[in-house]
């Protein structure tokens, strides 16, 4: 089971866009990168998905080197809203194997 | 949308209940996952399910138990209730058809459970 590694927290103002890097230094070739949001007292909300290069929703952006050793979340313009804990996680459909958030790196935006 | 509901929001219970938390999924989901969540943990995976009657243990199945009779209902049992199971239960469900992912997750609201 990949690893994942991300910063605990973040700190960001409105309106600047925020890169959040995750690291998964062992991921096997057919994993996909995945990466949730969770506001507190709520479930986490899926965000977006990729397995290479840069994948592009009208949330945000995912980017992904070649190596596909790390990927970096980039949420455009960030709002108070966005004021959250993201998660990455590496896995496969094939095999559903056993699942681990960790513990997500938390964004705080400022006014 | 997908929709994950869960049976409570709160719920109390002393030691040694037997304790029945249900989620449902109205999207016809094949997978469906219990996980707890606890300050600086993380989200644990304590169960899954990706066919009716069928499990796989997570990362923390002790002391739990689970059940899946029709595709849309998932139970997580706490046969004998105990003070460190005291936590933010979360539900969720996948699927693969029609271009889904394992790991694309919907979560219902959570259960805070107390354990007194």
């Amino acid at each position: 089971l990949a690893k994942t590694t991300q910063p605990i927290s973040m700190d960001s103002y409105e309106g600047q866009e925020v890169n959040i890097t995750c690291s998964h230094n062992n991921i096997a070739t057919n994993d996909y990168i995945t990466w949730y949001q969770q506001f507190p007292s709520q479930g986490p909300r899926f965000i977006i998905q990729g397995y290479k290069t840069k994948v592009t929703n009208e949330v945000a952006s995912l980017f992904i080197p070649a190596d596909r050793k790390s990927s970096t979340l980039s949420l455009p313009r960030v709002s108070l809203s966005d004021t959250a804990v993201y998660y990455c996680l590496v896995g496969a459909d094939t095999g559903r194997r056993a699942l681990t958030f960790g513990s997500g790196t938390r964004l705080q935006v400022q006014p | 949308d997908v929709k994950v509901t869960q049976s409570s929001r709160y719920l109390v219970k002393r030691t040694g209940e037997k304790v029945f938390l249900e989620c449902v999924q109205d999207m016809d989901h094949e997978n469906m996952f219990w996980y707890r969540q606890d300050p600086g943990l993380g989200l644990r995976l304590i169960y899954f399910s990706y066919d009716v009657k069928m499990k796989e243990k997570g990362d923390i199945p002790e002391g739990y138990s689970v059940s899946r009779e029709k595709k849309e209902r998932f139970s997580l049992i706490l046969e004998s209730a105990s003070t460190n199971q005291t936590s933010m239960y979360l539900c969720a469900s996948s699927s693969l058809k029609g271009g889904g992912s394992f790991y694309e997750q919907y979560f219902g609201p959570g259960t805070r459970l107390t354990v007194t």
